[in-house]
Formats: C-alpha cells, structure tokens, sequence
C-alpha cells in the first residue's frame, strides 16, 4: 500500500525568502515521487519528478526537492520565494511496477506569500 | 499532442438528472485516471484504467457512479442520479508508464442544483 502525508496545509512566508514544504511517503515498492502546483481555479502542472535517479531533483520555477529514502520524505524547496509562487502544492507518490499503479495525492500545502 | 482533453468545462444540472463527463487522453498513454476535487476531501482518485481495463474503482463513491473506457482515446464518467453533493471539479489524467507522471485535463466544474 501506498500513501502520502503532507505536514502543513499552510505555508506562509514572505516574499524573498526560503520555501519549505514538507512530505512524507510511504510504499511497499521502491516509489515513484511528484510535486504538483495548482493556481486558483486552475488545473494541475507538474513541478517535478523523482524516478529512482538522482536523489536532488530540479523542477520549472527554481523548485528543488530531495528524496530522502531513510527518511521516507520528499521536501519541496526554493530558494527565494515570489509572489506568482501562491498557490496549492500537492505531493504524490506513485508505486509504478505493474499494471496496478494507482495515482495518490496529498492532501495540498497552501503556499501564501506575504509582500 | 494537444493535452489531455476534457469536456465539457462547466456543467450545471439539475438533482436527479444524468450527467456525463468525457475525456480524450494523450496519444499512447496507457492509463487512464478520473479523479474528484472538492474544497472538503481534496483530490480523491475515483477509479484508474489500464489499456481501457478498470484497475481499480475503489474509490467510487456510490453505484450511483460509473466509468467507462471503450477504446484507448475515450473515457466516460457517468453520474445517474446527480445530486447536490456530486457538486466537484472532476479531473481525467493520462500516463504513459507506471512509474510516469500524469498529465491532468482542465476539470469540469459539476453543479447540481
């Protein structure tokens, strides 16, 4: 069994500043990881992927995640935060081994950036 | 590849009516996803196909519900009865392996008054 836990359903920081969004997996098979952004009343954009090669991986939009399997997380990261970056985050796992591989989200951080 | 397509954008309905959602994947994708969004539940996955072959409609919430994939270039989700709970952006992605990312369609935003 698969799922996803994403630890804040609220991130606010300021403008110019570091982004910190945390995940944590969990799966019976080695995982296939995602984050997913969605602008308001908008559909869902893929930010990045992780797929068992480099453990850092860079995504649209300055974005960086880890997977960190000892851990079993999957942090989102930037930098410096801007204003176009308010939006709902959502982390996703993905146990991709066979024709059983169902999709799971999180349940979504809200990223909010103060000016 | 013009995306995944959804259609239509908008539906409003009326409780007891049947409506009918459509989805066109992309090209050589091999599964198929429907999910739902609602402010309360989030994004709930509601039944995946695998060469037009349901996998898994756990998530399915009532008989009221079903889904169909009769060729690899369409899908159907059906609500028969519709009712005001039912109200949700629905959301189909496509993928081409299972360890590959989806790609998500607009939505139709389902009203039922």
């Amino acid at each position: 069994a698969q799922s996803v836990t994403q630890l804040d359903s609220h991130v606010s920081v300021s403008e110019g500043t570091p982004v910190l969004l945390r995940c944590n997996y969990s799966s019976s098979y080695s995982p296939s990881l995602f984050w997913y952004v969605q602008h308001p009343n908008k559909g869902l954009q893929l930010l990045l992927k992780y797929t068992s090669a480099a453990t850092l991986v860079k995504g649209i939009n300055g974005f960086e995640a880890e997977f960190k399997k000892s851990e079993t997380s999957f942090h989102l990261t930037k930098p410096s935060a801007h204003m176009s970056d308010a939006a709902e985050y959502f982390c996703v796992v993905r146990a991709g081994y066979s024709s059983a591989s169902k999709i799971i989200f999180g349940s979504g951080t809200r990223l909010s950036i103060r000016p | 590849d013009a995306g995944v397509i959804q259609s239509p954008r908008h539906e409003v309905t009326e409780m007891g009516q049947e409506v009918t959602l459509r989805c066109k994947p992309i090209s050589g994708h091999d599964y198929l996803f429907w999910y739902r969004q609602t402010m309360m539940r989030g994004l709930e996955l509601l039944i995946y196909f695998n060469n037009n072959v349901p996998i898994d409609d756990s998530g399915m919430p009532e008989d009221r519900f079903s889904a169909k994939m009769p060729n690899a270039s369409f899908s159907t989700l059906k609500i028969q009865p519709s009712e005001p709970r039912d109200s949700a952006v629905y959301f189909c992605a496509s993928s081409l392996r299972p360890d590959a990312e989806a790609f998500f369609g607009q939505g139709t935003r389902l009203t039922v008054v």
